[in-house]
């Protein structure tokens, strides 16, 4: 079945730009939205924004202006990357599939583990 | 767009029925039928139970239900087991391109 990892550094310094990787294996990305969700600790889940397998993006108005979503459909993976990081960025990030391919659901069937990221000099 | 409208907490005695509310906008749980709700306990990925506002993915106990009127959706869970105790929280469609999460409410099986 169909299995997400997320990967990166688990602490990045104010200001720098916060990188993770979600690498997909058991199946293809092709087809399928993938989004990026995050929790701060003690907080609700914070919706990102999604990268459709060909490239095409969505992204959360309030983080719009620092955080770029991108998929590579050689390498199985869907990346991101959220730029001027600070400690409200603090964050369990995880990657999920939308559970319909070629549609734009917001019904997020299958999931990372998630990965904590702190951020902090 | 704001964040959508969830109680903190709800509770309920084992075999209850109880109803969480999830309220939005027209501009997003009013507009589209892309409602879905997510079980979270803590440490784990939070699970899919209801999306498109009333389907249940196979496999998900046929005790959670959903519905919406207006802005505002709902998830119903009837003959309410300890089990079902944990975080739940709704997301909806909030644009062509956008997606928006609530608050989230905690559930405590008394």
């Amino acid at each position: 079945q169909v299995q997400l990892q997320e990967s990166g550094p688990g602490l990045v310094k104010p200001s720098e730009t916060l990188s993770l990787t979600c690498t997909v294996s058991g199946g293809s990305i092709s087809y399928y939205y993938w989004s990026w969700i995050r929790q701060p600790p003690g907080k609700a889940l914070e919706w990102i924004g999604h990268v459709y397998y060909s490239g095409t993006t969505g992204y959360n108005p309030s983080l719009q202006s620092r955080v770029t979503l991108s998929a590579d459909t050689s390498k199985n993976e869907i990346s991101l990357k959220l730029s001027s990081v600070t400690a409200a960025d603090t964050a369990v990030y995880y990657c999920a599939r939308d559970r319909e391919a070629y549609q734009l659901l917001l019904a997020f069937d299958i999931w990372g583990q998630g990965t904590t990221v702190t951020v902090s000099s | 767009q704001s964040a959508l409208t969830q109680p903190a907490s709800v509770s309920g005695s084992p075999g209850q029925s109880i109803t969480l509310s999830c309220t939005g906008t027209s501009s997003d749980v009013g507009y589209y039928n892309f409602v879905s709700w997510y079980q979270h306990h803590p440490g784990k990925a939070p699970k899919l139970i209801i999306y498109e506002v009333t389907k249940r993915p196979s496999g998900v106990s046929n005790r959670f239900s959903g519905s919406k009127s207006g802005n505002t959706a709902s998830l119903t869970i009837s003959g309410l087991l300890a089990e079902d105790e944990g975080d739940y929280y709704c997301c909806a469609r909030a644009g062509s391109n956008t997606g928006v999460f609530g608050g989230g409410t905690k559930l405590t099986v008394l």
